[in-house]
């Protein structure tokens, strides 16, 4: 069964604090996708990033950074230097079985970054 | 810039009434989706829907219907709202890859409430 596992229901950080926020996911496939994502408050959800299984390249943007590792099956996101505008709830999905271009979610977490 | 619309930000309905949700898309995605969020629960799957007059049941179809009558058209039908429906409606759209999973991109939600 596919699974994605946000184990951090909510994170408070002081402003300038880096932050991880983890994801674990659970799958057979061997060729799959895995995407973050951001719901500021406004409810919409913004894209950030996606990887396929074979690239397990770190990627930086800005002060956003991903660390992909197969051997763990994790996908973690790390904000360096965290804003109050980073305050959102954060979603990481796996692409499900199939190429049915449906995505596995994650619960999410709760990220509050206090100035 | 992918653009996804929903008919309304806010919603507020009565048990009983039939309660259309609208959602638009502008870059000629083949599948489209629909979603509730919950507290806890993170996004479910309602439906979705990969071409014109295809639906597909999702995680959570019991007390939905949809319409897809054009490509950049999707919409949830709740025939007989009631209070347990009361929740935020996301809609997402993405094309139909093949060999790869296309990143999904959600309209700002329709935040219902039944009464």
């Amino acid at each position: 069964a596919q699974k994605v596992t946000q184990a951090q229901t909510e994170i408070s950080v002081v402003e300038k604090e880096d932050v991880t926020l983890d994801c674990v996911y659970e799958t057979r496939d061997t060729t799959y996708y895995l995407f973050w994502y951001k719901q500021p408050p406004s409810g919409e959800l913004v894209f950030l990033i996606r990887r396929n299984s074979f690239d397990e390249q770190n990627e930086i943007s800005g002060r956003y950074s991903w660390n992909f590792q197969k051997s763990t099956s994790s996908f973690n996101f790390t904000i360096t230097a965290s804003q109050v505008v980073d305050s959102a709830v954060y979603f990481c999905a796996l692409s499900a079985t199939g190429n049915t271009g449906k995505l596995i979610f994650g619960q999410g977490t709760t990220l509050q970054v206090k100035p | 810039d992918v653009k996804v619309t929903q008919s309304s930000r806010y919603l507020v309905k009565r048990t009983g009434e039939k309660v259309f949700l609208e959602c638009v898309q502008d870059m000629d995605h083949e599948n489209m989706f629909w979603y509730r969020q919950d507290p806890g629960l993170g996004l479910r799957l309602i439906y979705f829907s990969y071409d014109v007059k295809m639906k597909e049941k999702g995680d959570i179809p019991e007390g939905y219907s949809v319409s897809r009558e054009k490509k950049e058209r999707f919409s949830l039908i709740l025939e007989s709202a009631s209070t347990n429906q009361t929740s935020m409606y996301l809609c997402a759209s993405s094309f139909l890859a093949s060999g790869f999973t296309d990143t999904q991109y959600f309209g700002p939600g329709t935040r219902l409430t039944v009464l």
